[in-house]
C-alpha cells in the first residue's frame, strides 16, 4: 500500500521569508511518480511539479524548488522569499507506474500555508 | 479552454436522497477519477474510469457508483446519501501515454451537504 504523510498541518509565515513543506512517502514500488498541487482559496487543484523515481535532481523553478532523496523517501518543496499569494493548501502526492496503477494518486493530507503581510 | 467540468458546483441534500454528480472533460483524455476531500484527510480516491465503459474501485467507494458511457463524461452517483458524504467531490482526468504518468487535471470541484 502507498501512503504519503505531510507533517506539517498549518505553516504561518512573514512575506519575504522561506518555507519548506515537507513530504515522506511509502510505496513498495521502484518506479513511481511523486508530485505536488496547490489549492488555493478559491478551491482549484493546480499542478506544480511531476518528478519520476529515477531522475534525484532537485528542481528551481522561480521561487519554487523541490529536493527528493529517494534515500529518505522524502519530496520536499521550498519556497523563497514567500508572497501573500501562495498563501494555499500544498498536497503532496504519490502515483505507481504502469500495470494496475492507472496514475491514481495518493494523496497526503496537506498543508495549509499562510503568508501574512 | 473548458479543460474538466462539474455539475452542479453546490448541492444540499436530505439524507436518503439520491443525485448524480456529472464530470466531462474535452482533453479526449482515457483516465478519469473521481476524488473526495474531506478536512485533514486530503484527497481520497473513490472510483476511477480507464476508458469508455470501464470503471473500478478507488480507496473510498462505499456508498457511491459511477458509470463512464462516454468518453468525455464520468458520473458519480449517490443512491441514499448519507451525512458521512458531505464532501467536496473533485474530478479529474489525465492522459494516457505509454508508462509516463501525466498529471491529472482537475474540475473546481462540487461542495455537497448531506442535512
Amino acid at each position: 500500500a502507498q501512503k504519503v504523510t505531510q507533517a506539517q498541518t498549518e505553516i504561518s509565515v512573514v512575506e519575504k521569508e522561506d518555507v519548506t513543506l515537507d513530504c515522506v512517502y511509502e510505496t513498495r514500488d521502484t518506479t513511481y511518480y511523486l508530485f505536488w498541487y496547490k489549492q488555493p482559496p478559491s478551491g482549484e487543484l493546480v499542478f506544480l511539479i511531476r518528478r519520476n523515481s529515477f531522475d534525484e535532481q532537485n528542481e528551481i523553478s522561480g521561487r519554487y524548488s523541490w529536493n527528493f532523496q529517494k534515500s529518505t523517501s522524502s519530496f520536499n518543496f521550498t519556497i523563497t522569499a514567500s508572497q501573500v499569494v501562495d498563501s494555499a493548501v500544498y498536497f503532496c502526492a504519490l502515483s505507481g507506474v504502469g500495470g494496475t496503477s492507472y496514475g491514481k494518486l495518493t494523496f497526503g493530507q496537506g498543508t495549509i500555508l499562510t503568508v501574512h503581510p | 479552454n473548458a479543460g474538466v467540468t462539474q455539475t452542479p458546483k453546490f448541492r444540499v441534500l436530505k439524507t436518503g436522497q439520491s443525485m448524480t454528480l456529472l464530470c466531462a472533460q474535452d482533453m479526449n483524455h482515457e483516465y478519469m477519477y473521481w476524488y473526495r476531500q474531506d478536512p485533514g484527510m486530503g484527497l481520497r480516491l473513490i472510483h476511477y474510469s480507464v476508458g469508455e465503459g470501464t470503471t473500478a474501485k478507488g480507496e473510498v467507494p462505499d456508498g457511491y457508483n459511477v458509470s463512464r458511457l462516454k468518453k468525455q463524461n464520468f458520473l458519480l452517483g449517490l443512491e441514499s446519501a448519507a451525512p458521512s458524504q458531505t464532501s467536496v467531490y473533485f474530478c479529474a482526468s489525465s492522459s494516457k501515454q505509454g508508462s509516463s504518468n501525466q498529471p491529472q487535471h482537475f474540475g473546481d470541484g462540487t461542495r455537497l451537504s448531506i442535512l
